[in-house]
């Protein structure tokens, strides 16, 4: 079975300061591997997404996340973080054959003060 | 921009009532999903659906629970006898098919509450 693990519960970070947040997942198989984010009281929005190629992808906002397939990771970076960068951020893998569901992991609340 | 919307945005009701959840996939999109979010708790994946059947479901997708989609534009998920735990925040999701990498576009969510 799928399962995701975002380590980090809740991460404060001052303006400018860099970011990273941590995903590992598990599964077996050939994965696609997403961040979704959820700024205060709006729906879950997708920040990137991996499908294959360059394991370094690119994302909305200055974000970037790269697949370290060795290390069933998929963690996600900002070198610079923005008070509006406050928000759940959910790391999400589904596997690459049919229509498998999409699994979260729980979820790791940011928060930038200024 | 096309989106997700879903309705009603919050839903309070006493426990053993009836909710019907209602949703109106983006109009292209073929796969439609629940998820559900606890409070604190992480996104859960309750069902897909695909040409007017479920296509998978998850354990937490029981007897109480059923999807439907009435018409050419709304996805219902009803819980038929509501409990306590059901209380959560419910979203929708659509996605246009492509071999296991399709993005799936969320709504707002409904936040039901069970008294």
């Amino acid at each position: 079975a799928q399962s995701v693990s975002q380590h980090n519960h809740h991460v404060i970070l001052s303006e400018a300061a860099s970011l990273e947040l941590g995903c590992n997942y598990s599964y077996g198989g050939t994965v696609n591997l997403f961040w979704y984010v959820q700024y205060p009281g709006q729906h879950l929005q997708l920040l990137l997404k991996y499908f294959s190629g360059d394991p370094l992808v690119k994302g909305i906002k200055g974000f970037e996340a790269e697949f370290i397939k060795s290390k069933f990771s998929f963690n996600l970076r900002k070198p610079s973080v923005q008070w509006s960068d406050t928000a759940e951020y959910f790391c999400a893998v589904r596997g690459n054959s049919g229509n498998t569901p999409l699994v979260f992991g729980k979820g790791t609340r940011l928060s930038v003060i200024a | 921009e096309p989106e997700v919307t879903q309705t009603p945005s919050h839903q309070v009701t006493q426990m053993g009532q009836e909710v019907i959840l209602r949703c109106v996939p983006i109009s292209n999109h073929l796969y439609f999903y629940w998820y559900r979010q606890i409070l604190g708790q992480k996104v859960e994946f309750l069902v897909s659906f695909y040409n007017n059947e479920i296509s998978e479901k998850s354990e937490i997708f029981d007897d109480q629970f059923s999807v439907e989609r009435p018409d050419g534009s709304n996805f219902t998920l009803k819980i038929r006898s509501t409990k306590l735990e059901d209380s959560a925040m419910y979203f929708c999701a659509s996605s246009v098919p492509r071999q296991g990498s399709g993005e799936l576009f969320f709504g707002e969510g409904s936040r039901l509450t069970v008294l």
